[in-house]
């Protein structure tokens, strides 16, 4: 069993350009979360989806960000008009369960914004 | 609103020795504990996690403890090993809340 999958694990975008991430759950998860994590800080929640839908995203900036988890492929976060402040680590994390509960956590996506 | 306090900051043990970290949340509907593992550059991996219907649970090494009454929990590893030296997140979630309120990290160093 394949544990959470993100691509690209590094992503060099220029001030303006838009950021594509993408997180594939483990087998059996149906609940995604993520979580933005700036240099020697904690984890920052962003939101929480289930399939094709947004549960909670509190923790989302309101511009410029979006996330979605269709149906059928990864969960992706998308990221417009990216700003040096944007820069950091991004991981997804899946669960079998609600709540929170039993999340593991993919390899992050680093992002660069030049 | 919710947070999650985390200490020490940094903690430098000897091999051999015991680490304790302790964090206090402020949401009193959290049910849900767990801590995870950071090495430098990776992943967070979950090592332990404890509901609010026990007050410890141990693996091993690591033991965690919980007081609800005072909103603490506690992480202890015991006969640490250089390989234990990383940094260490607690967080709280569960109840009416769909996501988790980590902690600010405590990195551990474990001198041999």
């Amino acid at each position: 069993n394949a544990g959470v999958m993100q691509n690209p694990r590094h992503l060099v975008r220029r001030r303006g350009q838009e950021a594509r991430l993408r997180c594939s759950p483990m087998k059996g998860h149906s609940h995604v979360y993520w979580y933005r994590q700036l240099p020697e800080e904690g984890l920052k929640f962003m939101v929480y989806l289930q399939k094709e839908n947004i549960i909670d995203e509190s923790g989302m900036p309101k511009e410029r960000f979006s996330a979605e988890f269709p149906k059928e492929g990864p969960s992706i976060l998308r990221i417009q008009q990216v700003v040096r402040g944007d820069s950091a680590a991004y991981f997804c994390a899946s669960s079998p369960l609600e709540r929170g509960f039993g999340q593991f956590f993919g390899p992050g996506t680093r992002l660069t914004v030049l | 609103g919710e947070n999650v306090e985390q200490h020490p900051s940094t903690l430098s043990v000897q091999e051999g020795d015991s680490a304790v970290i302790k964090c206090t949340y402020s949401d009193s509907a959290s049910n849900y504990f767990p801590w995870y593992k950071q090495e430098l550059g990776k992943r967070p991996q979950l090592i332990i996690d404890i509901r609010s219907n026990v007050g410890e649970k141990k693996d091993q090494r690591i033991a965690v403890t919980l007081n609800k009454t005072a909103k603490h929990f506690s992480l202890h590893i015991t006969e640490t090993q250089p390989e234990d030296s990383a940094v260490y997140f607690c967080a709280a979630g569960g109840g009416a809340t769909n996501k988790l309120i980590f902690g600010t990290g405590t990195l551990l160093a474990v001198q041999p």
